[in-house]
């Protein structure tokens, strides 16, 4: 079975920085492509980013790129996302997802989310 | 970035038929797009109905379908049950990177 749990989740301020990680079990991790969505409170899912199995190839939304770094690490089964100067809009529930292959940038599994707060 | 549109709202009837659509900003959707129509319930993480364009995740119920449509991406409910009362969003693909749809709320009603 499937499973992603995220965690990392936390109050941070704005201009501050915080890791969300993933826990991938009950397949092969390395050869799935994974990413990250979000959501913001109230409002509807937005992508993040997404990096292939093996990690060769990533991508960004506009809005975090340059700011977010996706990455994985196939030994830990874990997948990562990196946030530095972090602003109130980046407030939202985070979801990792599992891809459908290697390269696919879209989830076919998601996770439970973790809550990142941005405010001072 | 491209802006892709959903139908804010859409009501049907237990046991009737209900197609949402999912336009983009640059054109019309086709299969390089490689669409996906998530469900999400309140309180509840996003849930993948369709994958590329048509296919089905094992949990998907029998009554959603996806197509091309009119050069948008399309999902269809046929025999709608109270359980599928829930906020549905599309995904497009742009040479990699994606973006959701602004989402539809379907009522069974």
């Amino acid at each position: 079975e499937v499973q992603l749990v995220e965690s990392g989740g936390n109050l941070v301020q704005p201009g501050g920085s915080l890791r969300l990680s993933c826990a991938a079990s009950g397949f092969s991790f390395s050869s799935y492509a994974m990413n990250w969505v979000r959501q913001a409170p109230g409002e509807g899912l937005e992508w993040v980013s997404a990096i292939s199995g093996r990690g060769g190839i990533t991508y960004y939304a506009d809005s975090v790129k340059g700011r977010f770094t996706i990455s994985r690490d196939d030994s830990k089964n874990t997948l990562y996302l990196q946030m530095n100067s972090l602003k109130a809009e980046d407030t939202a529930v985070y979801y990792c997802g599992r891809a459908l292959d290697g390269l696919a940038t879209a989830a076919t599994y998601s996770g439970q989310g973790t809550l990142v707060t941005v405010s001072s | 970035q491209a802006v892709v549109t959903q139908e804010p709202s859409l009501t049907v009837s237990p046991g009737g038929t209900v197609t949402l659509t999912c336009g983009s900003s640059t054109g019309a959707v086709s299969s390089g797009h490689y669409p996906y129509w998530f469900q999400q319930k309140p309180g509840q993480a996003p849930r993948t109905l369709i994958y590329d364009i048509s296919n089905k995740h094992s949990w998907t119920p029998a009554r959603f379908s996806g197509s091309l449509l009119g050069g948008k991406a399309a999902l269809t409910l046929s025999g709608a049950q109270p359980e599928d009362e829930a906020e549905y969003y599309c995904l497009l693909s742009y040479s990699g990177t994606r973006v959701f749809g602004t989402g539809t709320k379907v009522t069974v009603l």
